[in-house]
């Protein structure tokens, strides 16, 4: 139980267009799910938080109007690179808390490799 | 925001128990330590989480200090598999705050 999924794995991109990601939570509902970013051989940064039916909120020095987060049901939240430039090529990695039993816990999906060309 | 401590890394005889040590010595009353992992190039898996009480579950157990400002994380017969970097996080509110982590090389 407790799955996450996000599409798609990998995704190459030219500079200047703009790249959806989505995060599914397969088998729960998830009223919240966060969004990070890591970089080679760092750890992972939260970026923002998004909660079902409303705005996300962004971490400091994230910019809301370059990373376009849309949480429309409670088993799907998309992050929107828009014009993507090569700094922000990361491993993107979404997780989600269950509405229900274990509330307090973070599943995280496999992650979204995003490289800008 | 309560801060934790962990060896950079560490190895482990495959087939043997992996003890992972973690200082959270700031870690406030109300705060959960919670244990996830990552293997390359993957998404971080969640192991085991408890606030002072010692935990169990087919993974991992989890032995928190009396005092609470240091935990251990045991994986009781490492495998290959559980080669990974492996998180120790004091949550606060409903944010996990990933550090460097331990990463964990179990050998053969």
């Amino acid at each position: 139980g407790a799955v996450v999924s996000q599409h798609p794995s990998r995704v190459i991109c030219k500079s200047g267009t703009s790249v959806k990601i989505e995060c599914r939570s397969l088998d729960f509902q998830a009223t919240t799910m966060f969004w990070y970013r890591q970089f080679p051989k760092q750890s992972l940064m939260l970026m923002a938080t998004s909660n079902e039916g409303s705005k996300a909120t962004y971490e400091q020095g994230v910019e809301k109007d370059k990373f376009l987060i849309n949480h429309a049901s409670l088993t799907l939240s998309t992050l929107t690179v828009t014009s993507a430039h090569p700094e922000d090529s990361s491993f993107y990695i979404c997780s989600a808390s269950p509405a229900q039993g274990r509330t307090d816990t973070q599943y995280f999906g496999p992650g979204t490799r995003l490289t800008v060309l | 925001d309560a801060k934790t401590t962990q060896p950079t890394s560490m190895d482990c005889a495959e087939g043997r128990a992996a003890n992972l040590p973690c200082n959270h010595s700031t870690i406030s009353g109300n705060e959960y330590v919670y244990w996830y992992r990552q293997i390359h190039s993957q998404g971080p898996q969640y192991i085991i989480h408890g606030l002072k009480n010692n935990e169990t579950n087919e993974m991992a157990s989890l032995i928190i200090t009396e005092d609470r400002k240091s935990s251990t994380l045991i994986l009781p017969h490492a495998t290959l598999r559980d080669t990974a970097v492996y998180y120790c996080i004091v949550r606060v509110g409903y944010k996990l705050s990933f550090g460097a982590g331990t990463t964990v090389t179990v050998r053969a």
